[in-house]
Protein backbone atom coordinates (compact mmCIF):
# COMPACT_ATOMS: atom_id res chain seq x y z
CA UNK A 1 0.00 0.00 0.00
CA UNK A 2 1.43 3.63 -0.99
CA UNK A 3 1.43 5.81 2.47
CA UNK A 4 1.80 9.69 1.97
CA UNK A 5 3.02 12.02 4.60
CA UNK A 6 3.15 15.52 5.25
CA UNK A 7 5.13 18.40 6.68
CA UNK A 8 4.85 20.20 8.61
CA UNK A 9 1.84 18.50 10.60
CA UNK A 10 1.69 22.42 11.66
CA UNK A 11 2.67 25.74 10.93
CA UNK A 12 1.90 29.90 11.48
CA UNK A 13 3.05 32.25 9.53
CA UNK A 14 2.20 35.74 8.82
CA UNK A 15 0.16 37.23 6.04
CA UNK A 16 1.64 37.78 3.07
CA UNK A 17 4.82 35.08 4.14
CA UNK A 18 5.38 32.64 1.42
CA UNK A 19 3.89 29.24 2.51
CA UNK A 20 5.34 25.80 1.16
CA UNK A 21 3.61 22.54 2.63
CA UNK A 22 5.31 19.22 1.23
CA UNK A 23 3.83 15.68 0.73
CA UNK A 24 5.53 12.68 0.45
CA UNK A 25 4.84 9.15 -1.07
CA UNK A 26 5.90 6.09 0.00
CA UNK A 27 6.72 4.56 -3.51
CA UNK A 28 6.52 6.84 -7.35
CA UNK A 29 2.92 7.88 -7.92
CA UNK A 30 3.99 10.12 -11.10
CA UNK A 31 1.44 12.83 -11.05
CA UNK A 32 -1.59 11.30 -9.40
CA UNK A 33 -1.45 13.96 -6.48
CA UNK A 34 -4.16 16.27 -5.46
CA UNK A 35 -4.38 19.24 -2.81
CA UNK A 36 -7.29 19.95 -0.87
CA UNK A 37 -8.27 22.47 1.56
CA UNK A 38 -10.52 22.23 4.58
CA UNK A 39 -11.71 25.59 6.63
CA UNK A 40 -12.99 24.69 10.24
CA UNK A 41 -16.04 22.85 10.51
CA UNK A 42 -16.18 23.24 6.37
CA UNK A 43 -16.43 20.73 3.93
CA UNK A 44 -13.29 19.74 1.87
CA UNK A 45 -12.47 21.43 -1.27
CA UNK A 46 -10.30 20.40 -3.75
CA UNK A 47 -7.11 23.29 -4.64
CA UNK A 48 -5.32 21.14 -6.79
CA UNK A 49 -4.91 18.06 -9.20
CA UNK A 50 -2.31 16.26 -10.38
CA UNK A 51 0.13 17.14 -8.47
CA UNK A 52 -0.06 21.04 -10.38
CA UNK A 53 -3.21 21.59 -12.57
CA UNK A 54 -5.21 24.56 -10.28
CA UNK A 55 -9.03 23.57 -10.01
CA UNK A 56 -11.45 26.32 -11.57
CA UNK A 57 -11.79 29.08 -9.14
CA UNK A 58 -8.94 28.75 -7.03
CA UNK A 59 -6.96 31.66 -6.29
CA UNK A 60 -3.78 31.61 -8.05
CA UNK A 61 -1.76 32.11 -4.98
CA UNK A 62 -1.99 28.46 -4.88
CA UNK A 63 0.48 26.44 -6.67
CA UNK A 64 1.69 22.93 -6.37
CA UNK A 65 4.58 21.22 -7.73
CA UNK A 66 6.10 17.83 -7.90
CA UNK A 67 6.18 13.97 -9.64
CA UNK A 68 7.18 10.50 -8.57
CA UNK A 69 7.38 10.66 -4.94
CA UNK A 70 7.92 14.31 -3.94
CA UNK A 71 5.82 17.18 -3.84
CA UNK A 72 4.50 20.84 -2.93
CA UNK A 73 1.61 23.26 -1.98
CA UNK A 74 2.78 26.85 -2.17
CA UNK A 75 1.07 29.73 -1.06
CA UNK A 76 2.66 32.32 -2.65
CA UNK A 77 0.77 35.21 0.11
CA UNK A 78 -0.57 33.63 2.89
CA UNK A 79 -4.38 35.42 3.25
CA UNK A 80 -5.82 35.50 6.60
CA UNK A 81 -8.68 33.07 5.12
CA UNK A 82 -5.89 31.21 3.82
CA UNK A 83 -6.19 29.17 7.81
CA UNK A 84 -7.26 25.68 7.28
CA UNK A 85 -5.85 22.25 7.24
CA UNK A 86 -4.45 21.25 3.77
CA UNK A 87 -4.54 17.63 2.77
CA UNK A 88 -2.56 15.63 -0.11
CA UNK A 89 -4.45 13.37 -1.84
CA UNK A 90 -3.17 9.98 -4.10
CA UNK A 91 -5.13 8.71 -6.38
CA UNK A 92 -4.67 5.89 -9.41
CA UNK A 93 -5.86 4.16 -12.08
CA UNK A 94 -6.51 1.18 -9.64
CA UNK A 95 -9.30 2.73 -7.88
CA UNK A 96 -7.63 3.08 -4.39
CA UNK A 97 -6.84 6.83 -2.98
CA UNK A 98 -4.69 7.95 0.48
CA UNK A 99 -4.92 10.79 2.14
CA UNK A 100 -1.64 12.35 3.74
CA UNK A 101 -2.05 13.34 7.61
CA UNK A 102 -2.62 16.57 6.59
CA UNK A 103 -0.97 20.23 7.64
CA UNK A 104 -2.68 23.30 9.95
CA UNK A 105 -1.62 26.42 8.76
CA UNK A 106 -3.00 28.77 10.78
CA UNK A 107 -1.96 32.92 10.94
CA UNK A 108 1.09 34.75 13.05
CA UNK B 1 -25.10 23.14 -9.95
CA UNK B 2 -23.50 20.27 -8.72
CA UNK B 3 -25.52 19.40 -5.96
CA UNK B 4 -24.37 16.36 -3.51
CA UNK B 5 -26.79 15.32 -0.38
CA UNK B 6 -26.29 12.53 1.97
CA UNK B 7 -28.63 11.14 4.73
CA UNK B 8 -28.96 8.22 6.61
CA UNK B 9 -26.70 8.64 9.52
CA UNK B 10 -27.14 8.74 13.08
CA UNK B 11 -26.73 6.48 16.80
CA UNK B 12 -25.78 3.04 16.30
CA UNK B 13 -25.48 -0.11 18.53
CA UNK B 14 -21.67 -1.66 18.21
CA UNK B 15 -22.00 -4.51 15.90
CA UNK B 16 -25.18 -3.25 14.28
CA UNK B 17 -26.12 -1.73 10.54
CA UNK B 18 -26.65 1.41 8.93
CA UNK B 19 -27.23 2.72 5.21
CA UNK B 20 -26.49 5.62 4.02
CA UNK B 21 -27.46 7.15 0.80
CA UNK B 22 -25.85 10.43 -1.15
CA UNK B 23 -28.83 12.22 -4.03
CA UNK B 24 -26.63 13.77 -6.35
CA UNK B 25 -28.25 16.44 -9.08
CA UNK B 26 -26.64 19.29 -11.40
CA UNK B 27 -24.37 16.82 -13.46
CA UNK B 28 -24.79 13.74 -15.72
CA UNK B 29 -24.62 11.01 -12.91
CA UNK B 30 -23.21 8.08 -14.70
CA UNK B 31 -20.47 9.50 -16.23
CA UNK B 32 -18.30 9.98 -12.70
CA UNK B 33 -17.23 7.54 -10.19
CA UNK B 34 -18.08 8.54 -6.88
CA UNK B 35 -16.61 8.17 -3.65
CA UNK B 36 -17.13 8.03 0.21
CA UNK B 37 -14.72 9.69 2.48
CA UNK B 38 -14.48 9.63 5.74
CA UNK B 39 -13.46 12.01 8.91
CA UNK B 40 -13.17 10.95 12.45
CA UNK B 41 -13.96 13.47 15.35
CA UNK B 42 -10.99 15.91 15.38
CA UNK B 43 -9.21 13.89 12.54
CA UNK B 44 -7.89 13.79 8.86
CA UNK B 45 -9.87 12.42 5.98
CA UNK B 46 -9.84 8.78 5.25
CA UNK B 47 -10.88 7.40 1.89
CA UNK B 48 -13.74 4.49 2.15
CA UNK B 49 -14.91 3.45 -1.12
CA UNK B 50 -15.21 4.08 -4.73
CA UNK B 51 -17.57 3.23 -7.58
CA UNK B 52 -17.03 3.13 -11.14
CA UNK B 53 -19.75 5.05 -12.66
CA UNK B 54 -21.62 2.53 -14.47
CA UNK B 55 -21.34 0.85 -10.83
CA UNK B 56 -19.48 -2.17 -12.30
CA UNK B 57 -16.23 -1.72 -9.86
CA UNK B 58 -15.60 -1.12 -6.46
CA UNK B 59 -13.20 -0.19 -4.69
CA UNK B 60 -12.35 -0.23 -0.88
CA UNK B 61 -9.98 0.38 1.92
CA UNK B 62 -8.40 -2.36 3.92
CA UNK B 63 -10.12 -0.57 7.16
CA UNK B 64 -13.77 -1.52 5.86
CA UNK B 65 -13.40 -4.26 3.44
CA UNK B 66 -16.03 -7.32 3.55
CA UNK B 67 -17.99 -5.09 6.02
CA UNK B 68 -18.98 -1.86 3.82
CA UNK B 69 -20.55 -2.06 0.27
CA UNK B 70 -20.83 0.69 -1.83
CA UNK B 71 -23.22 1.05 -4.72
CA UNK B 72 -25.44 3.09 -6.90
CA UNK B 73 -28.38 3.48 -8.97
CA UNK B 74 -28.17 5.63 -11.74
CA UNK B 75 -31.43 5.54 -13.09
CA UNK B 76 -32.24 7.07 -9.06
CA UNK B 77 -28.89 9.51 -9.49
CA UNK B 78 -28.16 8.35 -6.03
CA UNK B 79 -25.37 6.11 -4.33
CA UNK B 80 -25.13 3.82 -1.42
CA UNK B 81 -22.74 2.75 1.89
CA UNK B 82 -24.11 -0.42 3.12
CA UNK B 83 -22.25 -0.78 6.73
CA UNK B 84 -22.27 -3.87 8.64
CA UNK B 85 -20.24 -4.82 11.92
CA UNK B 86 -20.13 -1.50 12.77
CA UNK B 87 -17.59 -0.43 15.39
CA UNK B 88 -16.91 2.56 16.92
CA UNK B 89 -14.00 3.36 14.78
CA UNK B 90 -16.47 3.65 12.42
CA UNK B 91 -17.52 6.67 14.09
CA UNK B 92 -17.08 9.66 11.78
CA UNK B 93 -18.64 12.68 9.63
CA UNK B 94 -19.24 10.30 6.22
CA UNK B 95 -18.64 12.46 2.77
CA UNK B 96 -19.73 11.50 -0.59
CA UNK B 97 -17.51 13.20 -3.22
CA UNK B 98 -18.61 13.11 -6.88
CA UNK B 99 -15.03 12.11 -8.55
CA UNK B 100 -13.37 14.11 -11.62
CA UNK B 101 -13.81 11.25 -14.51
CA UNK B 102 -14.53 8.23 -13.99
CA UNK B 103 -12.09 6.10 -11.68
CA UNK B 104 -8.52 7.38 -10.83
CA UNK B 105 -9.20 10.77 -10.49
CA UNK B 106 -9.76 13.26 -7.83
CA UNK B 107 -12.64 14.28 -6.30
CA UNK B 108 -14.26 17.99 -6.99
CA UNK B 109 -17.21 18.17 -5.51
CA UNK B 110 -18.52 17.20 -2.07
CA UNK B 111 -21.79 16.75 0.31
CA UNK B 112 -21.82 18.38 3.54
CA UNK B 113 -21.76 15.02 5.11
CA UNK B 114 -23.84 13.01 7.07
CA UNK B 115 -22.66 11.61 11.17
CA UNK B 116 -22.28 8.02 12.16
CA UNK B 117 -21.98 7.99 15.79
CA UNK B 118 -21.23 4.02 17.13
CA UNK B 119 -21.80 3.59 20.51
CA UNK B 120 -23.85 1.78 23.56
Amino acid sequence: DIQMTQSPSSLSASVGDRVTITCRASQGISNYLAWYQQKPGKVPKLLIYAASTLQSGVPSRFSGSGSGTDFALTISSLQPEDVATYYCQNYNSAGFKTFGPGTKVDIK
Amino acid sequence: EVQLAESGGGLIQPGGSLSLSCAASGFTFSNYAMSWVRQAPGKGLEWVSTISGSGGTTYYADSVKGRFTISRDNSKNTMYLQMNSLTAVDTAIYYCAKDRNDVGSSSNYWGQGTLVTVSS
